[in-house]
């Protein structure tokens, strides 16, 4: 059975500092996505993952992958309030592509 | 372009009555999902279209949800009768191009359920 860890489950951040997330998955797998999510907001994609040592980067968020280790990281460069949401990691199974199994999110609240 | 749409934005109702969620996916897109998000847990899929037809359904309690799209467009989500563990946020999300297993999901705001 899949499993989709990811931690910390709480960051609170000072605006400028750099954090990492982390997101381990127990099984193998063909992509890993990154989400983004307000409150009250639908989930908006941020990054597919599709092979191991995949990088992306979008502004301030930059996205890895080592299949090998089974982990997806989402690292957060001088961090600005606007960047304070809920992400998501989800990771694919079978051959739907639908077929995701969702961390359990990170809620992240970047202060002044 | 407009997004994926979804009503009501809130339901509440009493354990054992009946539910319906509505669902626009984005134009042109010929597959739509339906998730189940509980409070503080990442959304489980529980039924794949690809146009009106289900691909994958395995994860919906057959015994009292149930959901169709019968002309390839907008959507429905049913429970009957509603169960307090039911309480969760329902969202629907669509794709463009089928059979590409990463291609993106765009997410509608979903349907707050609260089950009294």
């Amino acid at each position: 059975e899949l499993k989709v860890e990811q931690n910390p489950l709480f960051l609170s951040m000072q605006e400028g500092k750099n954090y990492t997330i982390y997101c381990n998955y127990s099984t193998t797998s063909d992509r890993l996505y990154w989400y983004r999510q307000d409150p009250g907001k639908s989930l908006e994609s941020l990054f597919v993952l599709l092979s191991n040592g995949a990088v992306k980067q979008e502004g301030r968020l930059m996205a890895s992958l080592d299949t090998k280790a089974r982990l997806s990281t989402l690292h957060i460069t001088a961090a600005v309030h606007d960047l304070s949401a809920t992400y998501f990691c989800a990771v694919g199974y079978g051959g739907s592509q639908g077929n995701l199994i969702f961390g359990k999110g990170t809620k992240l609240s970047v202060k002044p | 372009e407009a997004g994926v749409a979804q009503s009501p934005r809130y339901k509440i109702i009493e354990k054992r009555q009946s539910v319906a969620f509505w669902c626009n996916p984005i134009s042109g897109h010929a597959t739509l999902y339906w998730y189940q998000q509980i409070l503080g847990q990442g959304p489980k899929l529980l039924i794949q279209f690809q146009n009106n037809g289900v691909v994958d359904d395995s994860q919906l309690p057959k015994d009292r949800f149930s959901a169709e799209r019968l002309k390839g467009v907008d959507s429905t989500l049913k429970i009957q009768p509603a169960k307090l563990e039911d309480s969760a946020v329902y969202l629907c999300a669509s794709s463009l191009v089928p059979g590409v297993r990463h291609e993106k999901l765009f997410f509608g705001s979903g349907t707050q359920l609260s089950v009294l």
